[in-house]
Formats: structure tokens, C-alpha cells, sequence
């Protein structure tokens, strides 16, 4: 079936950093990869859009300039938190669709977020 | 616009059956999905059914969709520890490829 990967499962970075998250669709061509930020307890929540060879698409609220969205390929897509602050910490899950009609949203497991 | 309820929890026994229920209100949605969370996990596509189905079974999973009154249920029979998770529906609109999601079901499966 459709595989989605994620990297990295975790990380911990200090304040003022910025983290790269990466999502791979590593069988299927994704054009359209989806992030989502999740807090403790909560259902998902769409941070964009993103779209192959185009700018990624926000949802309100969300700072584009704090969260880079890249995807440079039909099967990369990259989250980079930028200057990031405790309030950041979370866990972002990608998702990607395949070019086929009708098929379903795929999910990568998750990146957790510490931002000391 | 477009709102996805579920009940927050729901208790079983192993053996038993469960019964998750999703409400939605958006009556283009063409899709709806199942994805089953385990602590720490990312999401896992455990089924979906096109909007112009009443029921889709798979193992044993049923799903089953009331379009008339926008209910969806997923209905896990024989449940084992190991389905204990949260279970999220969710819809998608026949424009664009946009999920949205419920709030989750907590199932607890005691043995």
C-alpha cells in the first residue's frame, strides 16, 4: 500500500533554531502534500497545503514565514519551523495523495517537536 | 462551513463489539474515512466509503453511512486490546482535496 515516510520522529532544539521536517511519499507520486499540527490530546489541525513546483497554500492563522513549506518534488514535501519558540512544540504529521482519482489521504507518523 | 463530531470516549470489553459514530454536516462531501491513531503515531487509513454507499465492510471493520441524516459509524467487531487507539472520521468535499477531521474517539479496550 501506499507509504508515506517521515523525518525526523522527534526532535529538541533550542530556541531561536529552526528544524526541517521532511515528508517522502515512497511509492506513489504525491502532488499535493497536506501538514498538520497537533496538540496534546486534540484532533488534527491543517497548517497548508502544499503543492508541487508551486507556493504552499495556508490556512488562517497559520505564519507562512515562520513555517516554510517546500515541495520541490512530486514526492518530497518540507515543513522548516523557523526561529522556533516552546510555544512551536508539537507534533506535525504529514499527509499526501496520489495522483490517481479517488484515493484516499496517506499519513507519515509524525514528527514531535521540543522547543527548549 | 464544514464540522465533523464525534463522542470523546468510549469503553469496551475485549470480545465485545464497538460502535463509533461521526456526525458531519457538509452534505457535498463525497468521501469519508476512518484513521485509527496509537499514542505517538501518526494516522493509519483503516477505511473509507464513498458518499453514494450505504455500507462497506472489510474484515471487521463495518462502516456504515446514513447520507440522509449525515451519520457515519464504524463498528469494530470482536475487539482486541490492541484496537484500544483513537479513532478519527473524516470527510473530504467534492471540491479540493481537504480533509476535515473530528475531534476523536478514545477507545479503551479492557480486558
Amino acid at each position: 500500500g501506499a507509504v508515506v515516510s517521515q523525518h525526523p520522529s522527534w526532535v529538541i532544539c533550542k530556541s531561536g533554531t529552526s528544524v526541517k521536517i521532511e515528508c517522502r511519499s515512497l511509492d506513489f507520486q504525491a502532488t499535493t502534500m497536506f501538514w498538520y499540527r497537533q496538540f496534546p490530546k486534540q484532533s488534527l489541525m491543517l497548517m497548508a497545503t502544499s503543492n508541487e513546483g508551486s507556493k504552499a497554500t495556508y490556512e488562517q492563522g497559520v505564519e507562512k514565514d515562520k513555517f516554510l513549506i517546500n515541495h520541490a518534488s512530486l514526492t518530497l514535501s518540507t515543513l522548516t519551523v523557523t526561529s522556533a519558540h516552546p510555544e512551536d512544540s508539537s507534533f506535525y504529521i504529514c499527509s499526501a495523495i496520489q495522483i490517481a482519482p479517488n484515493s484516499p489521504l496517506h499519513f507519515g507518523n509524525g514528527t514531535r517537536l521540543t522547543v527548549t | 462551513g464544514e464540522d465533523v463530531e464525534q463522542s470523546l470516549f468510549l469503553s469496551v470489553r475485549e470480545g465485545d463489539s464497538s460502535v463509533i459514530n461521526c456526525t458531519y454536516t457538509d452534505s457535498s462531501s463525497t468521501y469519508l474515512y476512518w484513521y485509527k491513531q496509537e499514542p505517538g503515531a501518526g494516522l493509519q487509513l483503516l477505511t473509507y466509503i464513498f458518499s453514494n454507499m450505504d455500507m462497506k465492510q472489510d474484515q471487521r471493520l463495518t462502516v456504515l453511512l446514513n447520507k440522509k441524516d449525515k451519520h457515519l459509524s464504524l463498528r469494530i467487531a470482536d475487539t482486541q486490546t490492541g484496537d484500544s487507539a483513537i479513532y478519527f472520521c473524516a470527510e473530504i468535499q467534492a471540491a479540493g482535496n481537504k480533509l476535515t477531521f473530528g475531534g476523536g474517539t478514545r477507545v479503551l479496550v479492557k480486558p
